[in-house]
């Protein structure tokens, strides 16, 4: 399969954590990305292969990897963290492909 | 600092053309892919397709191959996404993205504001 698998939703209290999972067949072979996307903005990349955390973003945000599965960890949540995150992989044919995104809700 | 600056809001009718642009600047536009990704209202994102502005080698997201047409012009550092007759279905927000290439496939490591594309029927 070429898809990607995210849960719709999350939903955490402010300084709890939370993760998002993203699942399919492309993760055992290719890496993981993760891209935030507020309300009304572009999307911003928060990691790269699997687990790497581009300059700029808060320490809070982490990524791992295991078998099928990636997750976005993002311990110790803030407002400011209300967003859709999508995970990004490649299929077999190296295309780009996208989970289907996870609206995190801090309640 | 890069920056991916695109044209503005476009409001179209189906069977009408539309090119829309993205110019790239504060690096080396000849040295990077560029593409474009989709979002409909609402939705989430679809990866369109990319170009390599040194040499306008080209590929596509399988579905839409012909549906749409990614050129690029070095000169100005501008890539443009075009699109001969459009239908409703078109109606998207369209990021103009730099994809950074690693071994086997790509990210974005920089996006456009978006362009908003409408398209009435």
């Amino acid at each position: 399969s070429s898809e990607l698998t995210q849960p719709p939703s999350v939903s955490v209290s402010p300084g709890q954590t939370a993760s998002i999972t993203c699942s399919g067949d492309a993760l055992s072979k290719q890496f993981a990305f993760w891209y935030q996307q507020r309300p009304g903005q572009a999307p911003v990349v928060v990691i790269y292969k699997d687990t790497e955390r581009p300059s700029g973003i808060p320490a809070r945000f982490s990524g791992s990897s295991s078998g099928t599965s990636v997750t976005l960890t993002i311990s110790g949540v803030q407002a400011e963290d209300e967003a859709d995150y999508y995970c990004q992989s490649a299929d077999r044919s190296n295309t780009v492909i996208f989970g289907g995104g996870t609206k995190l809700t801090v309640l | 600092e890069v920056q991916l600056v695109q044209s503005g809001v476009e409001v179209k009718k189906e069977g009408e053309s539309l090119k829309i642009s993205c110019q790239g600047s504060g690096y080396d536009f000849t040295n990077y892919w560029i593409g474009w990704v989709r979002q409909l209202p609402g939705k989430g994102l679809e990866w369109m397709g990319i170009i390599h502005p040194r040499d306008s080698d080209t590929r596509y997201r399988p579905s839409l191959r012909g549906q749409v047409t990614i050129s690029a012009d070095k000169s100005i550092t501008t890539v443009y996404l075009q699109w001969s007759s459009l239908k409703a279905a078109d109606t998207a927000m369209y990021y103009c993205a730099r994809h950074r290439e690693y071994s086997t496939s790509y990210y974005i490591d920089f996006w456009g504001q978006g362009t908003l594309v409408t398209v009435s029927s």
